[in-house]
């Protein structure tokens, strides 16, 4: 069966520093895809980044930078200097190769940047 | 390029009706899929639709249902309400074409059902 965990329910943070979420995820499947989405008081989920299983390259945007280990099945997220606008819960997903579009999500992580 | 568009953004309904929200998927998507997002149980897999035919489905009772359209548009439908259905709905569409793709999902804003 395929898990996310997301153990940081909230994090609260002052403006410029540097914050990491952790995301731990559970798959039986050799070929799966791993997700970063934020979601704004808007409500819109919005794409951060994609993953699959065979790429462990780490990847840095601007002053957003992913950490995958397949070793330890962890995928977490840093921003750097963060911003207010940063506000958000962010999700860790997991899909399988074989389950198409169905995604398990992470329980979300809080984050409030306070100026 | 415009989003993904949910439609309405809010719904309130009594228990034992039904109701039906509307999905537009970003143009040129043929996938289509839906999420419940609730505070207790998180985001959920509904069900994900392709080329008007469902894929893929969550496990949740045949109250809900969906379809697709030979446009890619989307309805997903609960029949008899229960005050437990009372959640963010939301609508994602991903232009896969094979399942072995896993396109991002883009999001719309979803509908808020509130059920009383």
């Amino acid at each position: 069966a395929q898990k996310v965990t997301q153990a940081q329910t909230e994090i609260s943070v002052v403006e410029k520093e540097d914050v990491t979420l952790d995301c731990v995820y559970e798959t039986r499947d050799t070929t799966y895809y791993l997700f970063w989405y934020k979601q704004p008081p808007s409500g819109e989920l919005v794409f951060l980044i994609r993953r699959n299983s065979f790429d462990e390259q780490n990847e840095i945007s601007g002053r957003y930078s992913w950490n995958f280990q397949k070793s330890t099945s962890s995928f977490n997220f840093t921003i750097t200097a963060s911003q207010v606008v940063d506000s958000a819960v962010y999700f860790c997903a997991l899909s399988e190769a074989r389950l198409g579009n169905d995604m398990r999500f992470g329980a979300g992580t809080r984050l409030t940047v306070k100026p | 390029k415009a989003g993904v568009t949910q439609t309405p953004r809010y719904l309130i309904k009594t228990r034992g009706q039904q109701v039906t929200l509307s999905c537009s998927p970003i143009s040129g998507h043929r996938s289509v899929s839906w999420y419940q997002q609730t505070p207790g149980q998180g985001l959920q897999f509904l069900f994900e639709y392709f080329s008007e035919t469902q894929r893929n489905k969550g496990n949740f009772p045949g109250r809900f249902s969906g379809r697709q359209f030979s446009n890619s548009r989307s309805e997903m439908n609960v029949s008899t309400l229960e005050l437990g259905d009372s959640a963010l709905y939301l609508c994602a569409s991903s232009s896969i074409a094979g399942q072995s793709l896993h396109s991002p999902l883009h999001f719309g804003n979803g509908t808020r059902l509130t059920v009383t």
